[in-house]
């Protein structure tokens, strides 16, 4: 099955530092999620990419997908305390599955 | 407001006991899945739904079940034959035609299951 690798697991970072962190595919998909998760609450997304080479911003972040169609990037500019939890990846590839397939999550720790 | 109400948001089971977690969501989404949070885990589908009245198998579907009599609910249990039960527990939902969104879920708030 396809499978996701996303690195780097967790970051330990002052606050005002930008963050980058990255998702890649055995596979092609057409389709990349960005959520993020707080601590016992379910994941919110984030940032949706549909076409290869797409980049887009949400306030301090910015993600793209990656030209080719197996990978993709997600970057928080002068973090904040609040930007603390998971961020999870998340892909779709083609045919008539409808099931994403998740990365294991990076944990992003910010020091005020 | 629109969402995905999943409770309850905690749960204690003895072994050997059946629970079921609830599911509703009022967004008018056709599909709905559930997944399971270890740490360190990400997220594995256990089912999920496309329409009313079917459901499909997804990654680590033994030891539970599922029904989908309505569109608006998906209720999971987690039967005795689950060995390792203990986990955190996901509902999403999402479109399934839409031309933009489709596949975008939209989480529940989670149910955390602990087996004593």
């Amino acid at each position: 099955g396809q499978q996701l690798n996303q690195s780097p697991q967790s970051m330990f970072i002052q606050e005002g530092e930008d963050v980058s962190m990255n998702c890649t595919s055995s596979s092609i998909f057409n389709t990349w999620l960005w959520y993020k998760q707080d601590p016992g609450e379910g994941p919110v997304l984030l940032i949706a990419l549909y076409k290869a080479g797409e980049l887009t911003s949400n306030g301090r972040l910015t993600a793209q997908f990656g030209i080719t169609r197996k990978d993709s990037f997600l970057n928080i500019s002068a973090s904040i305390p609040s930007d603390v939890g998971i961020y999870f990846c998340a892909g779709r590839g083609g045919g008539s599955n409808y099931k994403l397939t998740f990365g294991k999550g990076t944990l992003l720790t910010v020091n005020p | 407001d629109g969402g995905i109400t999943q409770s309850p948001k905690y749960l204690f089971r003895k072994e050997g006991q059946n629970v079921t977690l609830s599911c509703e969501q009022n967004l008018n989404h056709d599909a709905m899945y559930w997944y399971r949070q270890d740490p360190g885990q990400g997220l594995r589908l256990i089912y999920y739904s496309q329409i009313v009245n079917d459901f499909q198998k997804g990654d680590i579907a033994e030891g539970y079940s599922v029904s989908r009599e309505k569109k608006e609910s998906f209720p999971l249990t987690v039967t005795s034959a689950q060995k390792n039960p203990t986990a955190f527990y996901l509902c999403a939902s999402s479109f399934m035609w839409a031309t933009s969104g489709a596949n975008v879920l939209t989480f529940g708030a989670g149910s955390r299951l602990t087996v004593l």
